[in-house]
C-alpha cells in the first residue's frame, strides 16, 4: 500500500527556520516524483515545486523558488521542505503528494496527511 | 504560469441532482487537466486524470470532458458524500498550477 506520512504540526516564530518531512512507502520512492502544495487557511491549492529524489532533480514554481528548499534522502524514502527564514504569511497546511504519470499526463495520486505550520511572534 | 480558472466558485445542489463544474486554461493545456476533490480538514483525493481517466476506486457518476483550454467535470448523481471542493488542475507545464476551486454544498 501507498502511504505518504508528513511530520507533525509546527509553530515557530518569524525569523526561524524550519524543515518538515514527508516519508513514503509501498512503492519505489527514488524512482517517483514528489511535490510539495501548499493551502493557506481556507484558500485554494497552490503548486510549489517537485522533486525526483532518484538523482534530486529539482522544479520550483517561480512563485516560490528562493523562498523554500526541497530535497530527498533517498536512502530513507524521505522528501523535505525547508524555509531559512519563515514568515507570518508562510503560516500554512503543506501537502507532499506523489507524482504518477500515464502517457505522459502527470497527477498526484497520492498524498500526505497534511502538515500545519503556525508563524506567529 | 498558466492559469486556471473554475466556475462557478460555489455552487448549491441537492441530493441525486446533475452537477457540472467548468475550469478554463488560459492557454492550451491540451489534455492534461485533473480533478480532486478536497473535504474540510483532509487532504486532496485524485478523481480524474488526462481530462477523463477515472482514478482507481472514483464511482462512475464522475465524469469529465474537454481539451485544449476548456474542461467540465459533471457529478451525474449527487450523493451526500460528494458535498466536498473540488480543483482542477494543469499538468501541460510546470508549474502545474491549480484552479481556485469550487465548493460544492448542499441546498
Amino acid at each position: 500500500e501507498v502511504q505518504l506520512v508528513q511530520s507533525g504540526a509546527e509553530v515557530k516564530k518569524p525569523g526561524e527556520s524550519l524543515k518538515i518531512s514527508c516519508k513514503g512507502s509501498g512503492y519505489s520512492f527514488s524512482n517517483s516524483w514528489i511535490g510539495w502544495v501548499r493551502q493557506m487557511p481556507g484558500e485554494g491549492l497552490e503548486w510549489m515545486g517537485i522533486i525526483y529524489p532518484g538523482d534530486s532533480d529539482t522544479r520550483y514554481s517561480p512563485s516560490f523558488q528562493g523562498q523554500v528548499t526541497i530535497s530527498a534522502d533517498k536512502s530513507i524514502n524521505t522528501a523535505y521542505l525547508r524555509w531559512s527564514s519563515l514568515k507570518a504569511s508562510d503560516t500554512a497546511t503543506y501537502y507532499c503528494a506523489r507524482l504518477s504519470s500515464w502517457f505522459g499526463a502527470y497527477y498526484f495520486d497520492y498524498w500526505g496527511q497534511g502538515t500545519l505550520v503556525s508563524v506567529s511572534s | 504560469d498558466i492559469q486556471m480558472t473554475q466556475s462557478p466558485s460555489s455552487l448549491s445542489a441537492s441530493v441525486g441532482d446533475r452537477v457540472t463544474i467548468s475550469c478554463r486554461a488560459s492557454s492550451t493545456v491540451d489534455t492534461y487537466l485533473n480533478w480532486y476533490q478536497q473535504k474540510p480538514g483532509r487532504a486532496p483525493k485524485l478523481l480524474i486524470y488526462a481530462t477523463s481517466t477515472l482514478q482507481s476506486g472514483v464511482p462512475p457518476r464522475f465524469s469529465g470532458t474537454g481539451s485544449g483550454s476548456d474542461f467540465t467535470l459533471t457529478i451525474s448523481c449527487l450523493q451526500s458524500e460528494d458535498f466536498a471542493t473540488y480543483y482542477c488542475q494543469q499538468s501541460y507545464t510546470t508549474p502545474g498550477t491549480f484552479g481556485q476551486g469550487t465548493r460544492l454544498e448542499i441546498k
